[in-house]
Order: C-alpha cells, then sequence, then structure tokens
C-alpha cells in the first residue's frame, strides 16, 4: 500500500525557517517524481515545488522562488522541503504528492502537515 | 501562467441526480493534460480524471471527463451519497496550476 507521511510542521514567526519531511512506503521510492502542494485553510490547492526521480531537476512557484528548497534522499525513502524567510502567506496544510507523470500529476498524496506562520 | 476558472463555486443536487462541473482555462491546455481531483473534508485530494477523460484506477464509471482546449467537463452521472464534496481542476501540461475549486453539496 502507497503511503505518504509528512512531518515537521509547526507554529513559526515570521522570517523564520522549517524543514518539512515526507516518508515514503509501499512503492520503488526513486522511480517517481515528487512534489508539495500546499492548501491555506479554507482554500484550494497550489502547488509549491516539485523534483524529478533523482534530484537533478527540481521546479517552484513563483510564491515561494529563492525561499524554499525542494530535496530527496532515495536511500532513505524521503522528500524534503526546507522553508525559509516565511511570511504569514504560507500558513497552509503541506501535502506532499506522488507525481505518475513527471508532469506534475499526482495519483497519491498524504494527509499533510500544518505550518503556521505567526508572530 | 495558465488560470482555470471552475464554476459553478457550489452545486446543490440530491442523489441520483446528475452533476456537470465546468473548468475553463485562460489559454488552451496542451495535450490535454487536464486532472480533476475530489477533495472530502479532512482527506487529502483524490485522483479522478487525467488526460481530460481518461478515469484514474479504481474510480467508479458514473464519473467521467470531457473536453479539450480551453474548456473541460466533469460529469457525474448519478450522484451517491459519499460524492458530495469539493472538486478541483488542475492543467500538468505547463506548470501545474488549480481551478479554486467546486463544492458539491447536499440539496
Amino acid at each position: 500500500e502507497v503511503q505518504l507521511v509528512e512531518s515537521g510542521g509547526g507554529v513559526v514567526r515570521p522570517g523564520g525557517s522549517l524543514r518539512l519531511s515526507c516518508a515514503a512506503s509501499g512503492f520503488t521510492f526513486d522511480d517517481y517524481g515528487m512534489s508539495w502542494v500546499r492548501q491555506a485553510p479554507g482554500k484550494g490547492l497550489e502547488w509549491v515545488s516539485g523534483i524529478n526521480w533523482n534530484g537533478g531537476s527540481t521546479g517552484y512557484a513563483d510564491s515561494v522562488k529563492g525561499r524554499f528548497t525542494i530535496s530527496r534522499d532515495n536511500a532513505k525513502n524521503s522528500l524534503y522541503l526546507q522553508m525559509n524567510s516565511l511570511r504569514a502567506e504560507d500558513t497552509a496544510l503541506y501535502h506532499c504528492a506522488r507525481d505518475i507523470s513527471e508532469l506534475g500529476l499526482f495519483d497519491y498524496w498524504g494527509q499533510g502537515t500544518l505550518v503556521t506562520v505567526s508572530s | 501562467e495558465i488560470v482555470l476558472t471552475q464554476s459553478p463555486g457550489t452545486l446543490s443536487l440530491s442523489p441520483g441526480e446528475r452533476a456537470t462541473l465546468s473548468c475553463r482555462a485562460s489559454q488552451s491546455v496542451s495535450s490535454s493534460y487536464l486532472a480533476w481531483y475530489q477533495q472530502k473534508p479532512g482527506q487529502a485530494p483524490r485522483l479522478l480524471i487525467y488526460g481530460a477523460s481518461s478515469r484514474a484506477t479504481g474510480i467508479p464509471d458514473r464519473f467521467s471527463g470531457s473536453g479539450s482546449g480551453t474548456d473541460f467537463t466533469l460529469t457525474i452521472s448519478r450522484l451517491e451519497p459519499e460524492d458530495f464534496a469539493v472538486y478541483y481542476c488542475q492543467q500538468y501540461g505547463s506548470s501545474h496550476t488549480f481551478g479554486q475549486g467546486t463544492k458539491l453539496e447536499i440539496k
């Protein structure tokens, strides 16, 4: 069974940093690209960042470019999101998602980890 | 960036009725790289349709997708109680933008 379990969320002050993790199981992790997709409270979905199977190609939404860094460790079946210079508008539930197309088509999603940026 | 606009914002229907949800793109979606997701409260999104009209694994055949270019439709032929949820369209050919969602509620 495919499982994606996020962790690392919490409350952080504006300008602070957090590192999110996503533990994958039930599939061959390095066969797939992965992404982070966020959802602000009561709002819709926003793609944040994606990475290809070996980490050689990454992409970012304009809203996080230069502040967030996506990475992966295939030996640990894990995906990461380093978030720096956090803003109030980054407050959201962050989901990791498996990409079955390397074009951003997501067939499995985790339940998410909540990031709250507040003073 | 391609902007996706979904309509209506909320759709109120009864079980057994037919639901038609619309997704309009600000420019043509290449190769029909258009997907639909279902999200229930407190749950992660679930992939329903990809390539505009192909059902994902395990999705009942009452769900169907159609359209091309800039206009796409998700149709649920006969609503079941478990179908009441929020539905999002997404284009994945050029960046990865989502529509704002359509809430399908019980009338």
